[in-house]
């Protein structure tokens, strides 16, 4: 049973391009989070995707978008890249409750370099 | 605004016993998280809690106090696969998950 996979691992970009980040979920689940990861912090929450609509937002700027597709399967797009942009960027799969316990199954992550 | 507080690194030695301390102050509480994660990994769920007291599961445990704001992650019988950096995180009352800067936890033979 596949977890989440997340593709690419590594890529390098310069300043003012665009990028876009791929991800699936585990098996069985039907939520996506996507989290950007500076060195040494813990996770950022970007935004939350369920029934191919963006549910949940933080702080970020329009420049980060996404989208869900009817397999679950979902993608981070960053346009007009700054160098601050330079982070691990995390998927993380779930199930939708409105319980608490919503525990997160997270990818490996793909690691953006801005030059 | 909310926030998460944890100590940046901690020292401890093999088969001994350390606590990772968090304290938060969010908006609402509907639990609260701790993630292990290596370096270069993802992180990986280790415990939850949502009402005040002690959750153990094998070697790790975790404690809550909601009145004082207040979590603990104890582990006991350390191994060097246990050198990892240790997230807390907070569910608010959208449900977002607010996440700590995490601990890194270095253990000595």
């Amino acid at each position: 049973d596949a977890g989440v996979t997340q593709s690419p691992t590594h890529l390098i970009k310069t300043r003012g391009q665009q990028v876009t980040l791929r991800c699936s979920p585990k098996s069985g689940h039907d939520t996506v989070s996507w989290y950007q990861q500076a060195l040494g912090q813990g996770p950022q929450f970007i935004f939350q995707y369920y029934e191919e609509e963006e549910r949940q937002r933080g702080n970020f700027p329009d420049r980060f978008s996404g989208h869900q597709y009817p397999n679950y399967s979902s993608e981070l797009n960053v346009n007009a890249l700054l160098l601050g942009d330079s982070a691990l960027y995390l998927c993380a799969s779930s199930l939708a409750t409105d319980s608490g316990a919503n525990v997160l199954t997270f990818g490996a992550g793909s690691r953006l370099t801005v030059l | 605004g909310q926030n998460i507080d944890q100590p940046t690194e901690m020292t401890a030695t093999e088969g001994a016993i350390v606590q990772i301390n968090c304290t938060y102050q969010t908006s609402g509480f509907n639990g609260l998280f701790w993630y292990q994660q290596h370096a270069g990994e993802a992180p990986t769920f280790l415990s939850y809690n949502v009402l005040d007291g002690l959750e153990e599961k094998g070697r790790f445990s975790s404690f809550l106090s909601r009145s004082k704001g207040y979590s603990y992650l104890l582990l006991k019988e350390l191994q060097m696969k246990d050198s990892a950096s240790y997230l807390c995180a907070v569910m608010d009352s959208n449900y977002q998950l607010i996440w700590g800067a995490g601990t890194k936890l270095i253990i000595k033979p």
